[in-house]
């Protein structure tokens, strides 16, 4: 099937640091889906991009789709402990949506 | 409220037993999907439909059975013959048509774990 990786799996920053994840896709994608599932809890919806070279800003989250719209980033800038969880990037295609390996974000206070 | 519902939160089975694990939404959307989450692990599609009277294997099927007899629910039945069942299962609804589909809402989850 489709796949969607991201990197990295995992991150620990300490609060006030940056933190990016990267995701990839092996296939043009007609949009991309960014999502935050907090720990215990089930994933919501955050942003979808469609436009190729698109960029969303939300607060401290900013969002990019690649030209090719094979690959897109989620960067938050000056990381708090709110932002606690996995965050998801995720792919139509092939008429079903199917989702990114996740990376997982812990903030030391 | 509108949204999507998933019943129970907690389900224990026996080895062996079949379980169906409950999905309703009331949003209007067309297009349902049954994910399974291991822990540590990201979403893995089981299947997916856009339609009443119709739904498609994701990447993961083997062991288990859906249907689709109204728009508002999508049950998904983990069969004996799936071989490791024990997982959390999420449930999304979605608009959808031919070229894009909208956000994708999801349930709260079923935690199954095989006794």
């Amino acid at each position: 099937g489709q796949q969607v990786m991201q990197i990295p799996q995992y991150q620990h920053v300490q609060e006030g640091e940056d933190f990016t994840t990267y995701c990839n896709s092996s296939t043009t994608l007609s949009n991309i889906q960014w999502y935050k599932q907090r720990p215990g809890g089930h994933p919501v919806f955050l942003i979808q991009l469609v436009k190729s070279g698109e960029v969303k800003k939300q607060k401290r989250l900013t969002f990019q789709f690649g030209e090719a719209k094979k690959n897109s980033s989620l960067h938050i800038t000056a990381t708090q402990t709110t932002d606690v969880g996995t965050y998801f990037c995720a792919g139509f295609g092939a008429n079903n949506l199917f989702f990114g390996t996740g990376t997982r974000l812990t903030v030391i206070p | 409220d509108g949204g999507i519902t998933q019943s129970p939160k907690y389900l224990f089975r026996k080895e062996g037993q079949n379980v169906t694990l409950s999905c309703e939404q009331n949003l209007n959307h067309d297009a349902m999907y049954w994910y399974r989450q291991d822990p540590g692990q990201g979403l893995r599609l089981i299947y997916y439909s856009q339609i009443v009277n119709d739904f498609q294997k994701g990447d993961i099927a083997e062991g288990y059975s859906v249907s689709r007899e109204k728009k508002e629910s999508f049950p998904l039945t983990v069969t004996s013959a799936q071989k490791n069942p024990t997982a959390f299962y999420l449930c999304a609804s979605s608009m959808w048509n031919s070229f894009m589909n909208t956000e994708a809402f999801f349930g709260q989850g079923t935690r199954l774990t095989v006794v």
